[in-house]
């Protein structure tokens, strides 16, 4: 069975840094592509960073790059999004999403629980 | 990028009412659009990919159509649990993008 299961959000003054974890589980995770999409309260889902299951490109939405980076440790079966320089519109809650094939590009057909990010001072 | 519209923003309706939710692509998309459920704090689900694959476990209540431009979501009889917000998604190219949104309420 497949299992996301996010971590590493918190409250963080605006211009700190924060990284989130996505610890996968159930499916081949090496070979996947894996993707970060966030919504802040009240609103739509916004995606964040993306990366191949083969070794690809990161990809990073206007919004954020620069100043996110998602990363992956295949050993571990583990996503990462480094945060740095955040800023209030960055609050959110932060979903890690797996990609329904073995392609860069395709449908999210699982989703982790989520893990709120809140910037304020 | 991609602007993805949808229409309507939200919508009323009663328990077997047939709900029909429409989505826009900015650009011509293939097919590869998907559709998604979400409900109150809760993760979204996967309904509909490649524009009018069913995701296995989904109920067959749920169908979409639609090629290049234009996407439709379709309920053939809703049901109480189906109240949500629903999304689509191009899967075209990077920055993916979503709608944005739809409200089905009672």
């Amino acid at each position: 069975e497949v299992h996301l299961s996010e971590s590493g959000g918190g409250l963080v003054q605006p211009g700190g840094s924060l990284t989130l974890s996505c610890a996968a589980s159930g499916f081949t995770f090496s070979t996947y592509a894996m993707n970060w999409v966030r919504q802040a309260p009240g609103k739509g889902l916004e995606w964040v960073s993306g990366f191949s299951g083969s070794g690809g490109p990161s990809l990073h939405a206007d919004s954020v790059r620069g100043r996110f980076t998602i990363s992956r440790d295949n050993s571990k079966n583990t996503l990462y999004l480094q945060m740095n320089n955040l800023r209030s519109d960055d609050t959110a809650v932060y979903f890690c999403a797996k990609g329904k094939s073995q392609v860069i590009l395709d449908a999210f057909d699982f989703w982790g629980q989520g893990t709120m990010v809140t910037v304020s001072s | 990028a991609i602007q993805m519209t949808q229409s309507p923003s939200s919508l009323s309706a009663s328990v077997g009412d047939r709900v029909t939710i429409s989505c826009r692509a900015s650009q011509g998309i293939g097919n590869d659009l998907s559709w998604y459920q979400q409900k109150p704090g809760k993760a979204p689900k996967l309904l509909i990919y490649a524009a009018s694959s069913l995701q296995s476990g989904v109920p067959s209540r749920f169908s979409g159509s639609g090629s290049g431009t234009d996407f439709t979501l379709t309920i053939s009889s809703l049901q109480p649990e189906d109240f949500a917000t629903y999304y689509c998604l191009q899967d075209y190219n990077y920055p993916r993008t979503f709608g944005q949104g739809t409200k089905v309420e009672i």
